[in-house]
């Protein structure tokens, strides 16, 4: 399989508890994406990297969110002290340069 | 504030009809637009990316075409099947970075 894979792919934890994604991109890619989406609405951008650099943080997310990609392959999302909002459909997307975007299947986080 | 709008928000149709919709989106600084398809818990797809004005994609029973002066793309399914179904967005790149855009969608239910 060569399309972007997301780990897990369910989550469920209780309010307060630390979660962390992980994404894994098409391996020529060097944009890798980061959204997030809730029950109808599109794709909220979070955050971007260009190879391991974070170029771009959405002013939504709070400091309780952080992603790295150390290595310009894989990336993680790390949410710290969940709250109910932050349930959601976590999506990864990677991209060679500013071209089409290809997801993941996503994260669904579950904050009970 | 850089908006991209679709229209209609939602379309219902029968089998067999074909059906289009509009993705509006800043003129200036056009570099692409993108449109994905996006099933109920899936991640989204990957339709087309178009670049030049007047440019038209065709993929099996969907097309789309472009104009970039007036700032509109229209994406067409021929002969609307229900496995057609889905939210089509679409997704405008902005800025040096080219962080994309989103519109929220047009969600098509095609009855059999």
């Amino acid at each position: 399989d060569t399309g972007v894979s997301q780990n897990p792919r369910h989550k469920i934890t209780k309010r307060g508890q630390n979660v962390t994604f992980r994404c894994d991109p098409i391996s020529e890619h060097n944009r890798l994406y980061w959204y997030r989406q809730t029950l109808g609405q599109g794709p909220e951008f979070l955050t971007y990297f260009q190879n391991e650099a974070q170029l771009e943080k959405s002013r939504l997310l709070s400091d309780r969110f952080s992603a790295e990609r150390p290595k310009g392959s894989f990336s993680t999302l790390e949410i710290q002290r969940t709250e109910q909002g932050d349930s959601a459909m976590y999506l990864c997307a990677s991209s060679l340069g500013p071209g089409l975007g290809f997801f993941g299947p996503g994260t669904r986080l579950t904050v009970l | 504030i850089l908006n991209v709008e679709q229209s209609p928000q939602s379309l219902h149709v029968q089998e067999g009809d074909s059906t289009n919709f509009t993705c509006s989106f800043p003129s200036s600084n056009f570099y692409a637009l993108h449109w994905y398809r996006w099933e109920t818990a899936k991640s989204p797809e990957a339709l087309f990316v178009m670049t030049l004005n007047g440019d038209e994609k065709k993929k099996g029973r969907i097309s789309a075409t472009l104009n970039t002066k007036e700032g509109y793309s229209y994406l067409y399914i021929k002969g609307s099947q229900p496995e057609d179904s889905a939210t089509y967005l679409c997704a405008f790149p902005v800025g040096n970075n080219r962080k994309l855009i989103w519109g929220l969608g047009t969600s098509l239910a095609v009855n059999p």
